[in-house]
């Protein structure tokens, strides 16, 4: 259990929907990462929120999208589904400024796109 | 380019030692991390060791570090069914984000 919070669990949507994706954070971690994990693959770095602000960037295109709220809870946004955006999505929470030292991860959302 | 990699099976006996190793690119990594997946779940740290380091041991883990070589292992001591999972070595590169590899399936056979 590492206090980090997903939501929904599960989710279906068919090509060109937009879909978000919700992450709570542990308590006192101040930076937010996302990951997406495409079948039979490891994790790919989507971005990273810091105090509210984008802190950095993997080779995802603008159509991923993310926030983070004062309480440090947090949004992944997907606009123009796409068949291949089917994946788990994991985000990871950390404390400190420069992001992970040791991230903590959530269950994750599982996203199919029809 | 970063990168990390890993072979993608490997199968034991119960009981016996499990070896799972990695490779990466990034000389610049600070933190090398070693997680477990298990069907279904999220990911679980099991141990990290910082660049500086040779060796880390946590009960039945050890990590060995070969910076020249920029290879990494994880050994499992008397390996039980339940460490039957995907394991993922990653790499952080002192900025923000961590790169994974496509990570090591482990059978466990009674």
């Amino acid at each position: 259990e590492t206090g980090v919070t997903q939501s929904p669990t599960h989710l279906i949507k068919t090509r060109g929907q937009q879909v978000t994706l919700r992450c709570s954070s542990q308590s006192g971690h101040n930076t937010v990462s996302w990951y997406q994990q495409a079948l039979g693959q490891g994790p790919q770095f989507i971005f990273q929120y810091y105090r509210e602000e984008e802190n950095g960037r993997g080779n995802f295109p603008p159509r991923f999208s993310g926030l983070q709220f004062p309480n440090y809870s947090s949004e992944l946004n997907v606009n123009a589904l796409e068949l291949d955006d089917s994946a788990l999505y994991l985000c990871a929470s950390t404390r400190g400024d420069r992001g992970s030292e040791t991230q903590y991860f959530g269950p994750g959302t599982r996203l199919l796109v029809l | 380019g970063e990168d990390v990699e890993q072979s993608l099976f490997l199968s034991v006996r119960e009981g016996d030692s499990s070896v799972i190793n990695c490779t990466y690119t990034d000389s610049s990594s600070t933190y090398l991390y070693w997680y477990k997946q298990e069907p279904g779940a999220g990911l679980q740290l099991l141990t990290y060791i910082f660049s500086n380091m040779d060796m880390k041991q946590d009960q039945r883990l050890t990590v060995l570090l070969n910076k020249k070589d920029k290879h990494l292992s994880l050994r499992i001591a008397d390996t039980q069914t339940g460490d039957s999972a995907i394991y993922f070595c990653a790499e952080y590169d002192g900025g923000f984000k961590t790169i994974f590899g496509a990570g090591t399936r482990l059978f466990v056979k009674a």
